[in-house]
């Protein structure tokens, strides 16, 4: 069950588009259409951003939105703005009906 | 509005045991799967356990594989950790979350493991 990886961080300045990659194997991103994303900031519980993939919760922006290709995920936010700073994680399902996160990443707004 | 409440964490000394519970309301809870994440402090996410809607099925990391048990009570909405033969490397919050997409968490419950 090693955790999914991810850039450590990632920064762009406001109005430009960043993504982010998950990178996991045949058993876990490449097999599951259980793939997510969360935000967090500091000091606050993580939050659902895109599920199975590319599908967005109400309430979540356009400006957000997922794929996957081969064993490697996706995140990305367009029209970047000061509020998007925050840490995002991945998650996805794995061959043994486990779950297992990303890295991380730090995500820095210019 | 769907509502997730955790409680129960604290300090314990390595080798103890301690119970967490997360309240639950807003939705029919014995319809979802349920979920334990935690995160130690200045460190990423890690999933811990997930249980089905009627209890049937349970799921857990490695990590805590034999030393862990989730459970629920459905009757009280109330989702349970039993955590044993506490570890240092197990000092972390511990989050729960709704079914497989986990949304929404909870605002998570600190536990110590520290003599």
């Amino acid at each position: 069950q090693s955790a999914l990886t991810q850039p450590a961080s990632v920064s762009g300045s406001p109005g430009q588009s960043i993504t982010i990659s998950c990178t996991g194997t045949s058993s876990d991103v490449g097999t599951s259409n259980y793939v997510s994303w969360y935000q967090q900031h500091p000091g606050k519980a993580p939050k659902l951003m895109i599920y199975g993939v590319n599908n967005r919760p109400s309430g979540v922006s356009s400006r957000f939105s997922g794929s996957k290709s081969g064993n490697t995920a996706s995140l990305t936010i367009s029209g970047l703005q000061a509020e998007d700073e925050a840490d995002y994680y991945c998650n996805s399902y794995t061959t043994s009906s486990t779950f297992v996160f990303g890295t991380g990443t730090r995500v820095t707004v210019l | 509005e769907v509502q997730l409440v955790e409680s129960g964490g604290g300090l314990v000394q390595p080798g103890g045991s301690l119970r967490l519970s997360c309240a639950a309301s807003g939705f029919n809870f014995s319809n979802y799967w349920m979920n334990w994440v935690r995160q130690a402090p200045g460190k990423g996410l890690v999933w811990v356990s997930r249980i089905k809607g009627d209890g049937s099925r349970t799921t857990y990391a490695d990590s805590v594989k034999g030393r862990f048990t989730i459970s629920r009570d459905n009757a009280k909405n109330t989702l349970y950790l039993q955590m044993n033969s506490l570890r240092a490397d197990d000092t972390a919050v511990y989050y729960c979350g709704k079914s497989d997409w986990i949304d929404p968490w909870g605002q998570g419950t600190l536990v110590t493991v520290s003599s």
